[in-house]
């Protein structure tokens, strides 16, 4: 169990509505990392955070924002919702004693979003 | 990140050795092999990591050639619970600007039969 929450687990939209997705995590980890699933295109990165109040783009952030005002919570909101915005998202931790970040990430188990 | 490539899709036997290839002929000095899977509608699972050396936990074992140019993971005893999809992914786990970011290509999706 690596301690990782999203919420909602599934949520249907329609265009143009404001979507917050949460990820939780129990283990006051510093690095956290927002990711889409899209068939045909694998997991791409959309935001990270290194940090309370640190965050950074990733490869895909067009249309989507990001805020960690607490350790433990890593919000991933979509300001007005498009169909191509649906996708599975993932939340990922980086484990690491040392406080710097290695590559052995932890998911969570995926926010399934639909935007009609 | 060294890009990395590997076969679409492998069948593997219950019971048999799954020996999956990754080839990173780009690799730099301080890039490490990373191996994830993900089982259908599942987040990834981290599996194994190396720089150089062979490597061996409860789930896998990692061998890479000694010029790091490719990689092979090795299930030593498939079962059904192992289909999935294993993605290689190389980066380096320096500080800076990496901050742990990965970036996951298409990957093998194997399956394993009875």
């Amino acid at each position: 169990d690596a301690g990782i929450t999203q919420s909602p687990r599934h949520k249907v939209t329609e265009t143009g509505t404001p979507v917050t997705l949460r990820c939780h995590q129990t283990e006051n980890h510093r690095y956290m990392y927002w990711y889409r699933q899209d068939p045909g295109h694998g997991l791409r990165l959309i935001h990270y955070s290194y940090g309370v109040k640190d965050t950074d783009k990733g490869e895909v952030s067009d249309g989507y924002s990001v805020s960690r005002s607490k350790t433990e919570d890593f919000l991933l909101t979509l300001e007005s919702a498009t169909s191509s915005q649906t996708s599975v998202y993932f939340c990922a931790i980086s484990k690491t004693p040392s406080g710097s970040a290695t590559g052995e990430l932890f998911f969570g188990e995926g926010s399934r979003l639909t935007v009609l | 990140d060294a890009k990395t490539t590997q076969p679409p899709s492998m069948d593997c036997a219950e019971g048999r050795a799954a020996n999956l290839p990754c080839n990173h002929s780009t690799i730099s000095g301080n890039e490490y092999v990373y191996w994830y899977r993900q089982i259908h509608s599942q987040g990834p699972q981290y599996i194994i990591h190396g720089l150089k050396n062979n490597e061996t936990n409860e789930m896998a074992s990692l061998i890479i050639t000694e010029d790091r140019k490719s990689s092979t993971l090795i299930l030593p005893h498939a079962t059904l619970r192992d289909t999935a999809v294993y993605y290689c992914i190389v980066r380096t786990n320096a500080g800076g600007t990496s901050y742990g970011k990965l970036t996951f290509g298409q990957g093998t999706i194997l399956t394993v039969h009875p």
